[in-house]
């Protein structure tokens, strides 16, 4: 199974400023078609989680565009460049390459 | 718009089993697997396995297999998710989500149903 890691596990924001999330795969994501498989969810206190980033760096619909994303083969990041209130929650990365999906462990982000 | 609504929450003891349903609406029923999640209160997210409503085809997590029965109606669209020979450890918040294959991720997600195990 891909094992994936984020850190930090815990990253306490100030509102306006910008905030880094990182995720690391024991394998590369990136498939043969050219994209890769690393998609990024936000929970919010007691909802389901949600889909801000799809295929490693696009944003959902209905995403602000202060959220983006990047990475490698192996290696990404979640940004917000300047966060707001409503940014709080835990972040979680996922890689659809293979079966079993399996998910970070999650970022807790708090003002 | 797209919903996915699932069941309510249940209580259920050691050893028996549990069957979890999620009504789609808002799209192509047929046209987008659905996978099932669950999460421990607290924990990360553990996926599960994924049903095409197309055809039936399942794919289950092998952590799940032998244990897991992923069905759809398509009368109702509604998917289902049965889990059986439950133990404490099951007890957990158990999502639906609509893959997206063009984006090859969850676009949409169920409220959720708690499953407790419990004597």
């Amino acid at each position: 199974d891909i094992v994936m890691t984020q850190s930090p596990l815990s990253l306490p924001v100030t509102v306006g400023e910008p905030a880094s999330i990182s995720c690391r795969s024991s394998q590369s994501l990136l498939h043969s078609n050219g994209f890769k498989y690393l998609s990024w969810y936000l929970q919010k206190p007691g909802k389901s989680p949600q889909l801000l980033i799809y295929l490693s760096s696009n944003r959902a619909s209905g995403v602000p565009d202060r959220f983006s994303g990047s990475g490698s083969g192996t290696d990404f990041t979640l940004k917000i460049s300047r966060v707001e209130a409503e940014d709080v929650g835990v972040y979680y990365c996922m890689q659809s390459l293979q079966s079993p999906f399996t998910f970070g462990p999650g970022t807790k982000v708090d003002i | 718009q797209v919903l996915l609504v699932q069941s309510g929450a249940e209580l259920k003891k050691p050893g028996a089993s549990v069957k979890v349903s999620c009504k789609a609406s808002g799209y192509p029923f047929t046209s987008h697997p659905v996978h099932w999640v669950r999460q421990v209160p607290g924990q990360s997210l553990e996926w599960m396995g994924w049903i095409n409503p197309g055809n039936g085809m399942t794919k289950y997590s092998q952590k799940f297999q032998g244990r897991v029965t992923m069905i759809r109606d398509t009368s109702t669209t509604t998917v289902y998710m049965e889990l059986r020979s439950l133990r404490p450890e099951d007890t957990s918040v158990y999502y639906c989500a609509k893959y997206y294959g063009v984006w090859e991720s969850f676009d949409f997600w169920g409220q959720g149903s708690l499953v407790t195990v419990s004597s």
